[in-house]
């Protein structure tokens, strides 16, 4: 949940590999996700969301996979391209609708 | 159908002085959200208002604070500024509190304290 240190971990993968980021979340009582990319210099862009009454849900290229067990989220992307090189944050949400809690965010780079 | 924006897109301030960072929510949004990105930081949840209320507030000082209009746009006023207060500020919208509909952000002010 909160973001903690300056330094974000990195996860390095080659075009056309597949990609799977995961995110560890801090309230049981969260019942709505969403992945978010944050590319240099603007803001997060929606990526997917899922809701605690699932534990998968496809996108173009993404699926999100939920385990509320052991309260563990993952984001994985197929055939990763050059344009998916950002930051990605999972962030959690409990509603009725408010503050979303963000984790420390995952840097991608997708190397040629 | 434009997204978030905010306004200005950087803005420089000495200790001491106020800042008054805008933002206008995707139309039909109903929700604004503000949050700060300290540099090296993830994101802070700083206030959330709808239907021109102050519905929830993350843990920032009395010095921060905001509004919502009546055509859903928001400011976000900080006072007293503190060099430690540089940072992105993100303004998000949603469809409200009943929707349960991702927050959708702009691209942010960068507020640089001098």
């Amino acid at each position: 949940g909160e973001s903690v240190g300056l330094h974000l971990p990195t996860l390095s993968v080659q075009e056309g590999d597949n990609s799977i980021i995961n995110c560890a979340y801090s309230n049981s009582a969260s019942d709505y996700f969403i992945w978010y990319k944050q590319e240099s210099g603007k803001g997060p862009q929606f990526i997917i969301d899922i809701r605690s009454n699932m534990d998968k849900r496809q996108g173009q290229r993404v699926t999100v996979l939920l385990n509320k067990t052991v309260k563990h989220l993952s984001l994985q992307i197929a055939a990763t391209q050059p344009g998916d090189s950002a930051v990605y944050f999972c962030a959690e949400n409990t509603t009725p609708a408010s503050k979303l809690t963000f984790g420390t965010g995952t840097r991608l780079q997708v190397t040629l | 159908e434009a997204g978030v924006t905010q306004s200005p897109t950087h803005l420089i301030k000495t200790r001491g002085q106020q800042a008054t960072l805008r933002c206008s929510p995707i139309s039909g949004h109903t929700s604004v959200y503000w949050y700060q990105q300290a540099l090296g930081l993830g994101l802070q949840f700083l206030l959330w208002y709808d239907e021109g209320e102050e519905r929830n507030r993350g843990n920032f000082p009395p010095r921060f604070s905001g509004r919502q209009f009546p055509n859903y746009s928001s400011e976000l006023n900080v006072n007293a500024l503190e060099l430690e207060d540089s940072a992105l500020y993100l303004c998000a919208s949603s469809g409200g509190q009943d929707s349960n509909q991702p927050q959708h952000f702009g691209d942010g002010t960068r507020l640089s304290i001098l």
